[in-house]
């Protein structure tokens, strides 16, 4: 079975723009769930989606949004980049709905805000 | 809400020695607990996981951790550590019903040959 894939590998963008970063989870995957990763904040939940609606998000601005498509894929966006969104980005997919389950993350996408 | 203390964001160890990384949960109801390894420019691998069975839980690698309620700890032990172990690893937490995982700090193990 692949693994989760996730596009772009490695991401330079300018402060204000936008960026759409995509993850493909474990094939019958259902959930997917987007983290953010940064030497000051560690490992931080961005949101979590299940068949295409958004169950759970974390405590991040209105800027990060995110949405999953009928296959399963995901694509998260940040609008306005700011310098501080400089980090490497983590999807994980899981079959969710069963106790204790595990999360299979991807290799990331590592974004740098110049 | 649900947390995770890593003790010692670096720890050394020397090639054949016990390795010993420690973390200490607080949650309001049985959690699931993890540990997972990253090694550089790579994404997360799920080392091992309690989910209520077994206290004591054996993963990959020849990992192992115990689940101890009474002290809210699961820390994670090799007997004997092998160069090819220099990683970070993260201890997290989840709850039943939710997807979110809650990750400690981490710990970078170094080996010293």
């Amino acid at each position: 079975k692949a693994g989760v894939t996730q596009t772009p590998r490695y991401l330079i963008k300018t402060r204000g723009q936008q960026v759409t970063l995509s993850c493909s989870p474990i094939s019958g995957h259902r959930s997917v769930s987007w983290y953010q990763q940064t030497p000051g904040q560690g490992l931080q939940f961005l949101f979590e989606y299940f068949s295409e609606t958004q169950r759970n998000k974390g405590n991040f601005p209105g800027r990060f949004s995110g949405r999953q498509f009928s296959n399963s894929r995901s694509e998260m966006n940040v609008s306005t980049l700011e310098l501080g969104d400089s980090a490497l980005y983590l999807c994980a997919s899981s079959s969710a709905g069963l106790a204790g389950n595990e999360q299979f993350f991807g290799p990331g996408t590592r974004l740098t805000v110049l | 809400a649900q947390s995770v203390t890593q003790l010692g964001s670096h720890v050394s160890v020397s090639e054949g020695a016990l390795v010993l990384l420690r973390c200490n949960y607080s949650s309001s109801v049985p959690p699931y607990l993890f540990w997972y390894v990253q090694y550089p420019n790579q994404g997360l691998q799920l080392l091992l996981k309690y989910t209520s069975a077994a206290t004591l839980v054996k993963g990959i690698n020849g990992f192992e951790a115990e689940f101890k309620k009474s002290e809210t700890s699961f820390h994670l032990t090799k007997p004997s550590a092998h160069m090819s172990d220099a990683a970070e690893y993260f201890c997290a937490v989840r709850l039943f019903g939710n997807e979110k995982l809650t990750f400690g700090t981490g710990t970078r193990l170094t080996i010293i040959p």
